[in-house]
Order: C-alpha cells, then sequence, then structure tokens
C-alpha cells in the first residue's frame, strides 16, 4: 500500500541554525500539508500547498517557515532559523482531489526536531 | 476558539471490553475525521464521517455524529492491548475552501489492559 514517507526520523539542531525537513507524498496525490506536535500537545496545522503553491498557512507559519516541492516526488518545510520552540514532531500529509478517498489525508511517520 | 475538544483524556479499561471516545467540535463541518497515534509515532486513518452521515462502522471501529450537538464518538469494541494509543478526532470546517485543513482535538489516551 502507498504510503508518506520522512526523512529524516530524527534531526537535532543548534538554535539558529537552518532545517530541511522532507517528504515523500503519495505519487498521485495533489494535496500536501505540513503539522506539527509539540510533546504532549495536540497537532496543529502549519501549511497546505497545492498546485505549486501554498493554499492555506497558519499563524504559526511566519517568514522563518517555507515550503517547496522542488521536484515531482519530494516536498519539503525549511525552518531558516530555528528555535527552541521549534522542537516538536513535524508530520507530512497528503491526499488525492479526486475519488472516494479525496478527503482523507494521509500521514507520514514524522520527523522529531529537537532544537538545542 | 478550539475544534475537536475529545474526552475522557484518558481512559484505561480491560482487554475486551468497549472504549468509548467523545469529540466535540464548535463551527460547522464538511467532515470529521479519528486517527490513531502509537506513541511517539505517525498518525493512521481510522475513519471519516460526513457532515449529511449519521453513523459509520469499520471493523471493531463505529463512530456517530450529531451535528445539533455539534459532537462525535468512537466506539471500539471488544478492544485488544493493541489498540493501545492516543486516538484524535480532525474536523474539517465548511467553507474552508478545498484546503482540507484539518483541526485536531487533543486527544484521549486509551490503555487496554491484557
Amino acid at each position: 500500500e502507498p504510503e508518506v514517507t520522512q526523512t529524516p526520523s530524527h534531526q537535532v539542531t543548534q538554535m539558529g541554525q537552518e532545517v530541511i525537513l522532507r517528504c515523500v507524498p503519495i505519487s498521485n496525490h495533489l494535496y500536501f500539508y505540513w503539522y506539527r506536535q509539540i510533546l504532549g500537545q495536540k497537532v496543529e496545522f502549519l501549511v497546505s500547498f497545492y498546485n505549486n503553491e501554498i493554499s492555506e498557512k497558519s499563524e504559526i507559519f511566519d517568514d522563518q517557515f517555507s515550503v517547496e516541492r522542488p521536484d515531482g516526488s519530494n516536498f519539503t518545510l525549511k525552518i531558516r532559523s530555528t528555535k527552541l520552540e521549534d522542537s516538536a514532531m513535524y508530520f507530512c500529509a497528503s491526499r488525492d482531489i479526486s475519488g472516494t478517498t479525496q478527503e482523507t489525508q494521509y500521514f507520514g511517520p514524522g520527523t522529531r526536531l529537537l532544537v538545542l | 476558539s478550539q475544534q475537536g475538544e475529545e474526552d475522557p483524556q484518558a481512559l484505561s479499561i480491560q482487554e475486551g471490553e468497549n472504549a468509548t471516545m467523545n469529540c466535540s467540535y464548535k463551527t460547522s463541518i464538511n467532515n470529521l475525521q479519528w486517527y490513531r497515534q502509537n506513541s511517539g509515532r505517525g498518525l493512521v486513518h481510522l475513519i471519516l464521517i460526513r457532515s449529511n452521515e449519521r453513523e459509520k462502522h469499520s471493523g471493531r471501529l463505529r463512530v456517530t455524529l450529531d451535528t445539533s450537538k455539534k459532537s462525535s464518538s468512537l466506539l471500539i469494541t471488544a478492544s485488544r492491548a493493541a489498540d493501545t494509543a492516543s486516538y484524535f478526532c480532525a474536523t474539517v470546517r465548511k467553507g474552508s475552501g478545498n484546503t482540507g485543513k484539518l483541526i485536531f482535538g487533543q486527544g484521549t489516551t486509551l490503555q487496554v489492559k491484557p
């Protein structure tokens, strides 16, 4: 069964450093998302991406964040200058835009980011 | 406003018993989805119920939706130790366009004792 994959599974970085989190969505999906979950808290929406542009973003998704689909398979989240409070699990998700499962988002296993 | 608040926050039952988790939300929705998360792992989609549906089944899962009360429940029947996980409801708000952004609740932590 197709699945969303994410790399790396864990990332440790120093405050102020740039990180890039990578995701490979399910191949025929066209809508992509990033969410994050701070330890012990609920999952929060960051951004949605469709047709090579951001379709919606949350207040969390400030100028330090950016997303890109550099090729036909990868979807990346970049944090330019990490802060301690960026430590969280980051989830990528994708969904189809047609068919019986078009409303279902499929999540990757997550990247645990720790900012020191 | 908070969307998708679950109760109870934690639930501990014996294997074989049924587990019921509830979710409340505040705005009109297109659909409501339930996800499972094993400790420190990814989110697994369980079931989706649309705003014009009242009940749905999938294996040992039964979901109900009451749009007049803005609430949903997830019932897991004949629970197993492997059902131990956190369960989240997530809503897609009506009028959110086609982005399909999910708004998650705080989740219910379920422990099933063997």
